[in-house]
């Protein structure tokens, strides 16, 4: 089955104490993203990948890291979490190396940091 | 950078009725204009989209205008049922050489009343 999928699906954890939230998709697409969705804010932008090993920052990177070392992987690396950064991540992919066309979202991963 | 306004937030309608949503972007540059469902507890699921060379594109019950000249978009859905119920997200793309970006509205909760 074609899927986008991250995880750990829910995760708790403390200030400082550093994180990676996986994300792998089997559809041999180009373009990979991540998102986080806030109450009132909507969808904003992270980071995104045209390509392997070729990154570029979204809307609100800062606090976030990303690496594409495979074509199929795409993990969120969070070096000192804060508060502010809980939220629900969403990892996205897409055909297209340029995202135009269907972005396949994954099931989100809700985030709390304490 | 892009910036996408939504409208409304919130959209109540009656079980077969038409519902409108609305969105403005400030980047004359994008020219990708998608639009997403989001069902409780999933990710996002494309719906329909736009490019800036057509002005309307339909499917089924679903259509999306667009006005470059004004720089606004809208999707209309006719016909509503329940399972239209969800949150709506639109987006547009910014794109210079070599990036890809893609900024959402904040959305609207669309709730149909059987």
């Amino acid at each position: 089955e074609a899927q986008v999928t991250q995880n750990p699906r829910y995760l708790i954890t403390v200030t400082g104490k550093k994180l990676t939230v996986t994300c792998s998709q089997n559809m041999n697409h180009e373009y990979m993203s991540w998102y986080r969705q806030d109450p009132g804010l909507g969808l904003r932008q992270i980071y995104y990948s045209m390509n392997v090993e070729v990154t570029d920052k979204g809307d609100v990177p800062e606090g976030y890291k990303v690496s594409r070392k495979e074509k199929r992987n795409f993990p969120l690396i969070l070096e000192s979490p804060s508060p502010n950064q809980t939220s629900l991540y969403f990892c996205a992919s897409s055909r297209s190396g340029d995202g135009r066309g269907e972005q396949y979202f994954g099931p989100g991963t809700r985030l709390t940091v304490t | 950078g892009e910036n996408v306004e939504q409208h409304p937030s919130t959209l109540s309608v009656q079980e077969g009725d038409s519902a409108v949503i609305k969105c403005t972007y400030s980047d004359s540059a994008s020219n990708y204009f998608p639009w997403y469902k989001q069902e409780l507890g999933k990710g996002p699921q494309l719906i329909i989209d736009i490019r800036s060379n057509v002005g309307e594109k339909k499917d089924q019950r679903i259509a999306v205008t667009l006005n470059k000249t004004a720089k606004h978009f809208s999707l209309h859905i006719t016909e509503t049922q329940p399972e239209d119920s969800a949150v709506y997200f639109c987006a547009a793309s910014t794109s210079g050489a070599g990036s890809y970006q893609l900024t959402f509205g904040k959305g609207t909760k669309l709730s149909v009343i059987p």
